[in-house]
């Protein structure tokens, strides 16, 4: 099936700091989207990318949707310690209306 | 607006077992999904339904998993006999799906460990 890796697969940052990850997929994806998980929870959204090169913003979330489409990146600013979690980038296929996650990255963020 | 409800929280049971899952996704959606979470991974997606009808579960193990959704509401799914590496976290999730957007949402999650 369709991989999709995420990195770092964690990050430790302190509160205040920038933080940038990035997600890699061997396939084309007509949508991007970034889910975050919190412990005991399912995963919410908290940004949808629609067309290759969109540049979307949400408070201080930040993500690209890459050029070939096969990749997307998200970026926090001035991380808070409620930033903690598993985020998720995910491809869709509109065509297949189906959803792939990819493996996440574990922010940490220490006071 | 009320969220996808699932229960139970937490199962274990030994392996042989069966368990069931419920879901009840937000009014409205025409989309039900329900996904495996193993520790450490990404959510996989074992079925997809639209209304009462599947729309894909190439990756359900259908030897062991089953799930309906007769009334195209509410869902259930199945493992019967369970086995060890059957222990994750079950998600459901539904969509509204009036344009193809890939925007789940998502209920707490049932988590299943099997002994």
């Amino acid at each position: 099936g369709q991989q999709l890796n995420q990195s770092p697969q964690s990050m430790f940052i302190q509160e205040g700091e920038d933080v940038s990850m990035n997600c890699t997929s061997s396939s084309i994806f007509n949508t991007w989207l970034w889910y975050k998980q919190d412990p005991g929870e399912g995963p919410v959204l908290l940004i949808a990318l629609y067309k290759a090169g969109e540049l979307t913003s949400n408070g201080r979330l930040t993500a690209q949707f890459g050029i070939t489409r096969k990749d997307s990146f998200l970026n926090i600013s001035a991380s808070i310690p409620s930033d903690v979690g598993i985020y998720f980038c995910a491809g869709y296929t509109g065509t297949a209306s189906k959803l792939t996650f990819g493996t996440g990255t574990r922010l940490q963020v220490t006071l | 607006e009320a969220g996808v409800a699932q229960s139970p929280r937490y199962k274990i049971i030994e392996k042989r077992q069966s368990v069931a899952f419920w879901c009840n996704p937000i009014s409205g959606h025409a989309t039900l999904y329900w996904y495996q979470q193993i520790l450490g991974q990404g959510p996989k997606l074992l079925i997809q339904f639209q209304n009462n009808g599947v729309v894909d579960d190439s990756q359900l193990p259908k030897d062991r998993f089953s799930a309906e959704r007769l009334k195209g509401v509410d869902s259930t799914l199945k493992i019967q006999p369970a086995k060890l590496e059957d222990s994750a976290v079950y998600l459901c999730a539904s969509s509204l799906d009036r344009v193809n957007t890939g925007e789940l949402f998502f209920g707490e999650g049932s988590r299943l460990t099997v002994l």
